[in-house]
Order: structure tokens, then sequence, then C-alpha cells
């Protein structure tokens, strides 16, 4: 059955640095999605991207946060210069349409020092 | 603001009872619901999906109804076991445009043999 991969499962950096997550979406999905889990809480949403471009974004996914879609497979979240508060589990995912289930990956921990 | 509201308590039920878990929400006006699943670590995974029209859908041992006067889904698991352990999540998805599906908090479910 296809699935959604993510890389790194974990990753650990320093206040500051910058991170990028990698995500590979089903191959005949269009739609495709950032979301992040802070321990204990609800999933947020962040971003979505279609035909190569940010849809919508939440208020979370400021100047510092950045998506792209490198190739016809990989789409990646980057985070420029990471703060303690963006510790998480960040889930990417896929749809067919704009409308419907979701696809999730098994999300990338994000531990931020 | 919008709010969606699950039981924020877990809810311990009996091995071969039916689970009823709650969705309610305030200030939205959804065009469909979603529920999914989650196990501890991992991403959440697609149950059912029931639109503003709906009044209920089923699928094997669940059951979704919608009731948008009340502005509440109830999600159904019966003869419940075990391997239905895990929190459940309840996501609205909006009227038009690009999909973004904002989630609830989550009920934690724990089926007791």
């Amino acid at each position: 059955e296809p699935e959604v991969t993510q890389t790194p499962s974990h990753q650990v950096t320093q206040m500051g640095q910058e991170v990028i997550l990698r995500c590979v979406p089903i191959s005949n999905h269009l739609y495709f999605y950032w979301y992040r889990q802070i321990l204990g809480q609800k999933v947020e949403f962040l971003v979505s991207f279609y035909n190569n471009e940010i849809s919508e974004k939440s208020e979370i996914f400021d100047d510092q946060f950045s998506v792209e879609r490198p190739d016809g497979s990989n789409f990646t979240l980057k985070i420029r210069s990471t703060k303690l508060e963006d510790s998480a589990m960040y889930f990417c995912a896929s749809s067919e349409e704009g409308f419907g289930e979701l696809f999730f990956g098994e999300g990338s921990r994000l531990t931020v020092l | 603001s919008q709010k969606i509201e699950q039981n924020s308590e877990a809810l311990n039920i009996q091995e071969g009872k039916t689970a009823t878990l709650t969705c309610n929400y305030t200030n939205y006006s959804p065009a469909y619901l979603q529920w999914y699943r989650q196990d501890p670590g991992r991403g959440p995974v697609f149950l059912l999906l029931i639109r503003e029209n709906e009044k209920e859908k089923r699928k094997e041992r669940l059951k979704v109804t919608f009731d948008t006067t009340l502005k509440q889904s109830l999600f159904h698991i019966t003869a419940s076991q075990p391997a239905d352990s895990a929190t459940y999540l309840c996501a609205l998805g909006r009227r038009g445009g690009y999909q973004k599906v904002t989630f609830g908090t989550g009920t934690k479910l724990q089926v007791i043999p």
C-alpha cells in the first residue's frame, strides 16, 4: 500500500541551527501538507502546498519556515533558525484531492536544545 | 474563535461494549468532518469522513453521526477490542478552497480485556 515517508525520524539540533525535514508524498497525490504536534497537544496545521506554491499557511508558519518541492518526489520543510519552542513532531501529509482523506507519514521528531 | 472540543479525559471501556466519543465545535461551519486514529508516536490514520449534508456514516464496526444543528459529531466503535485502544481525533474541514483540516485535541480510548 502506498505510504508517505519522512526522514529523519528524529533530529536533535542546537537552538539557532537550520533544519530540513524531508517527505516523500504518495506519488499520484497533488496536495501536500505539514502539520506539527507538540508533545501532549493537538495536531496543528502549518502549511498546504499545491501546484508548486503555498496555498495556505497558519500563523505558526512565519518567516523562519519555508517549504519546497525540489523535484518530482520530495517535499521539504525548512526551519531557518530553530527555537526551543519548535521542538515537536512534524507530520507530512498528502491527499489526492483538495478534499478528503489525508495520508500522514510517521513523523519527524525535532528536539531543539 | 474556532474551537473543537473532545473529551479531554481518557475513556475506559470493557471489551465487547460500544465506545462513544464526542466532538463538539463552535464558531465553525465545516463542510465535512473526519475521524482519525493516532497511536503513540505515530501519524494519524484516517478512519471516516462525513459531509455536512449527511447524518450518519458506517464502516465495519465504526459509525459516525453529524448534527450540524447541535454542532456535534459522535463516533461509535461497536464490539470494542483491546486493539481499538488509541487516541481518536476529530478533524473539521472548511467549505471551499484548499483543504485545511483543523484537529481537535483527541480522546484517548482504553479498551479493557
